[in-house]
């Protein structure tokens, strides 16, 4: 299978409430990305974080990337309705992969106002 | 910002017929362009990538004479879908890279294009 896997797949929770994602991933990569994306529509790139770095914010988003383990995860602080969407981790295996972007399965987010 | 626009957004089309969706980078060249498939409530299925100028590569169980992908210029792709059937309804998103200043990678999404056969 392409994708990596995240989980949860869908988390329902109240506004003022942080929001944990966690993905994981099979192979080597030179980045992993996380992206948001709103029912139907197009992505909205959130972060990045290279393979060498282990933490990284991005105003209420905050990204860890365990390479040893494979995984990543997104934390959203202090979460607001409209946080509601589908988000989802890519991983980029670089040249050797040949600069694939490769998806995890996405986790449903909503945040009940 | 690198922007990329895909055009038409929404296309209905009968069975039988071809559809073609374009991907363009507007202001930058695209040396690599992807091409993504998307089911409802389902990510991004990698369906091909086209290096200007060369064929394109598709990923396994992706029917290249099904899918047809030119990448002719630097700054447009094409997916062709030939014969659609009804299942071949879905959310079609392509992105594109310039491999010469890319340093991380970095890929540009477009809006995606919502394919309807009826």
């Amino acid at each position: 299978s392409q994708q990596g896997e995240e989980d949860p797949q869908a988390l329902s929770i109240q506004e003022g409430e942080n929001a944990t994602m966690n993905c994981s991933y099979k192979t080597s990569i030179n980045n992993l990305q996380w992206y948001r994306q709103n029912s139907g529509r197009g992505l909205v790139h959130l972060i990045l974080i290279r393979s060498n770095e282990r933490e990284k914010h991005s105003g209420r988003l905050r990204v860890t990337l365990d390479t040893s383990k494979k995984s990543s995860s997104l934390l959203i602080t202090a979460s607001r309705a409209a946080d509601t969407a589908s988000y989802f981790c890519a991983t980029d295996a670089g040249r050797t992969g040949g600069f694939k972007t490769i998806f995890g399965a996405g986790t449903r987010l909503f945040v009940k106002a | 910002g690198a922007v990329v626009s895909q055009h038409p957004s929404r296309v209905i089309c009968k069975s039988g017929t071809s559809v073609k969706i374009e991907c363009r980078s507007l202001d930058f060249q695209a040396t690599t362009m992807f091409w993504y498939r998307q089911f409802p409530k389902k990510s991004l299925m990698l369906m091909a990538t086209s290096n200007e100028g060369s064929k394109a590569t598709y990923e396994q169980g992706v029917e290249k004479d099904k899918f047809l992908i030119n990448h002719a210029s630097l700054t447009l792709s094409t997916l062709t879908v030939t014969s659609a059937h009804p299942e071949d309804s879905s959310f079609y998103i392509c992105s594109a890279r310039d491999g010469r200043l890319a340093q991380y990678n970095e890929q540009f999404f477009g809006p995606g294009t919502r394919l309807t056969v009826l």
